[in-house]
């Protein structure tokens, strides 16, 4: 069973530019949220997608959004970039929505390391 | 709000000898879930090991187990016989069930880098 991939890997992006990253969970995981972590803050929440619908969302600016397609692949973009975004974002996913049911673990992709310069 | 604290931002273990990484959390949710993750360098998030606020036992996986202490609000993680491999970011986080008004996503401590020496 393949894992979580999120592609790209690395990026370099200049300022003011855009973004998109993606994500194609588990076979059958209708679940997919984003996490941003950097060394400052950590681990934050970006955005929580099931079934196309966005359930969840962090408190980042509107610079931050999200969609999910049919086959549950989720994309994020991140418009007008500042060097603060530079970060790992990191994509996870689970067959149902965080906190329908405690005890489902949420897997987890390598990650995209953006670097805005 | 949930919160989780991991208050030991590094450690170091000798090979083959046992370690604890401390997590504590506070929430008002009556019902929710403890993870454990390990990050190593390439970035993917492994999960560990889980516990549930209602489980009576402790959790174990292996060579993880989970010290869980209600009353305290605690968590900690014990990883005995530690082994090169180990190395790598560990984080505790939380997870609430979403009829208890819960915050619907994984609420991640700050992490404690263990290295193990040789």
């Amino acid at each position: 069973k393949a894992g979580v991939t999120q592609t790209p890997r690395y990026l370099i992006k200049t300022r003011g530019q855009q973004v998109t990253l993606s994500c194609s969970p588990i076979s059958g995981h209708r679940s997919v949220s984003w996490y941003q972590q950097t060394p400052g803050q950590g681990l934050q929440f970006l955005f929580e997608y099931f079934s196309e619908t966005q359930r969840n969302k962090g408190n980042f600016p509107g610079r931050f959004s999200g969609r999910q397609f049919s086959n549950s692949r989720s994309e994020m973009n991140v418009s007008t970039l500042e060097l603060g975004d530079s970060a790992l974002y990191l994509c996870a996913s689970s067959p149902t929505p965080t906190g329908a049911i405690l005890n489902t673990e949420a897997f987890f992709g390598q990650g995209t390391r953006l670097t805005v310069v | 709000a949930q919160k989780i604290t991991q208050t030991q931002p590094g450690m170091f273990v000798q090979e083959k000898e046992a370690v604890t990484l401390d997590c504590t959390y506070d929430t008002s949710d009556p019902s929710y879930g403890l993870f454990w993750y390990k990050q190593p360098s390439s970035g993917e998030m492994i999960f560990l090991i889980y516990q549930g606020s209602y489980d009576q036992q402790n959790a174990t996986e292996g060579r993880y187990s989970l010290n869980f202490q209600k009353a305290r609000k605690s968590a900690n993680l014990v990883i005995s016989a530690s082994q090169l491999g180990d190395s790598a970011m560990y984080f505790c986080a939380m997870s609430s069930l979403i009829t208890q008004g819960g915050s619907e996503k994984l609420v991640f401590g700050k992490g404690t880098k263990l290295t193990v020496n040789p």
